[in-house]
């Protein structure tokens, strides 16, 4: 079966420090995308980054990258210069081609001033 | 475009009630999906959709219904609602491999 993995329920940074977020998967799929979502207290799912197994060059959006490994199934989500807006839960999720997306369970990212 | 429209926002239900979670989106998407989130249980998914007239169960369908007449909407029945459905309800929809979401909708069953 195909499981994702966020080991941190829980963080807490200072403003404007780095954080990294984890997220293991288990999947036998050789193509399939990740996602990370992001859920601030509005409950909006937002859509942070994706990132395609075939695809070696992590991806990255402004303030936001990932570090993906795919070898080790990993599939982790670091924020840089990190805000008071960043304060969220954090969905990391799984979805082979045109099948099912499967989320972890969250991380839930607090952002101190 | 509107994306994902959900309704309504919030309801509370008595326990045997049924009601109906209203779901559309105007971006022509074939893939739909309803998920409930529950504290620590990240998305669960309940129903989807490929296409008009295509239904499949997720992982947690026991108690709920859904029917896709159109591409644009996709609701979410509960015959007889318990108190384990309270929860949050989103529905999705997606063209290829990203999922857009709806606000949400928080139900209460007392």
């Amino acid at each position: 079966a195909q499981t994702v993995t966020q080991s941190q329920p829980e963080m807490s940074v200072q403003e404007a420090e780095t954080v990294t977020l984890s997220c293991t998967y288990d999947t036998s799929e050789n193509n399939y995308y990740l996602f990370w979502y992001k859920q601030p207290p509005s409950r909006q799912m937002i859509l942070v980054i994706r990132q395609e197994a075939y695809k070696q060059q992590n991806a990255t959006e402004n303030r936001f990258s990932v570090n993906f490994q795919k070898a080790a199934k990993s599939f982790s989500l670091k924020i840089s210069d990190s805000q008071l807006g960043d304060t969220a839960m954090y969905f990391c999720a799984f979805a082979p081609p045109d099948d099912k997306i499967i989320f972890g369970k969250g991380t839930r990212l607090h952002i101190l001033p | 475009n509107a994306g994902v429209t959900q309704t309504p926002k919030f309801q509370v239900l008595k326990t045997g009630q049924s009601m109906t979670l209203q779901c559309a989106q105007d971006m022509n998407h074939e893939y739909m999906s309803w998920y409930r989130q529950d504290p620590g249980m990240g998305l669960r998914l309940i129903h989807y959709s490929v296409g008009a007239g295509i239904t499949d169960q997720g992982e947690v369908p026991n108690g709920y219904n859904v029917s896709r007449s159109t591409t644009e909407d996709f609701p979410l029945r509960l015959l007889s609602a318990a108190p384990s459905q309270t929860s949050v309800y989103f529905c999705a929809s997606s063209r290829g491999d990203t999922q857009y979401f709806g606000p949400g909708t928080r139900l209460t069953v007392l």
